[in-house]
């Protein structure tokens, strides 16, 4: 069974840095695209980034480009979210998702998420 | 990267079909075979429906439609049930290797 597993989340200060991982199990993990999307409160859902299996390759929304960066650990089977220069509008519930097939970007399964909350 | 345009809400009577449009623009929604449909309870995780504008993932009811026509991809529930009742978003490759969700549609069932 694929399970992803969210962590990292909490409340941090305009500003501020938070890690968040993703610890997936149930399935090869080096065969898949992983993506994380968040849901902001009264928002809907937003493409956040996403990784190629072997990690080469990563794409970003416009919105965090400089300040959020995607990594993953094969050999840990998990996936990151460095997420730094924290802004309020960044406050949002945030899932790992992996993709449905291997070569395949839609976004099949998905974590339970991690909540980022930035206030003063 | 612009929000795909979905309407806000949209209400049926539970037996009766809806649709849900998604209009983008040839950067994303009409360049590209990948549009798929999400849709997410309140509190809930968001399940995937639709993907490749038009195929089911194993498990999904086939009262969960998908099609395209340009710039717009749409999605059909028919047979509304009461368990219909949810958030639904489009989601779509943008070009560059970044994607685009929708804004969301609240689907009531009266």
């Amino acid at each position: 069974e694929v399970q992803l597993v969210e962590s990292g989340g909490g409340l941090v200060q305009p500003g501020g840095s938070l890690r968040l991982s993703c610890a997936a199990s149930g399935f090869t993990f080096s065969s898949y695209w992983m993506t994380w999307v968040r849901l902001s409160p009264g928002k809907g859902l937003e493409w956040v980034a996403n990784i190629n299996p072997d990690g080469s390759a990563h794409y970003y929304v416009d919105s965090v480009k400089g300040r959020f960066t995607i990594s993953r650990d094969n050999a840990k089977s998990s996936l990151y979210l460095q997420v730094n220069s924290l802004r309020a509008d960044d406050t949002a519930l945030y899932y790992c998702a992996r993709a449905l097939y291997t070569g395949n970007s839609d976004l099949g399964y998905w974590g339970q998420g991690t909540l980022v909350t930035v206030s003063s | 990267q612009s929000v795909l345009t979905q309407p806000a809400s949209v209400s049926g009577s539970p037996g009766q079909s809806i649709t849900i449009s998604c209009t983008g623009t040839s950067s994303d929604v009409g360049g590209y075979d990948f549009v798929s449909w999400y849709q997410q309870h309140p509190g809930k995780v968001p399940k995937l429906l639709i993907y490749g504008v038009t195929k089911w993932p194993s498990g999904v009811s086939s009262r969960f439609s998908g099609s395209k026509s340009g710039n717009t991809a749409s999605l059909t529930i028919s047979g509304l049930q009461v368990d219909d009742e949810a958030d639904y978003y489009c989601f779509s490759y943008a070009r560059g290797g970044t994607f685009l969700f929708g804004g969301g549609t609240k689907v009531t069932v009266l």
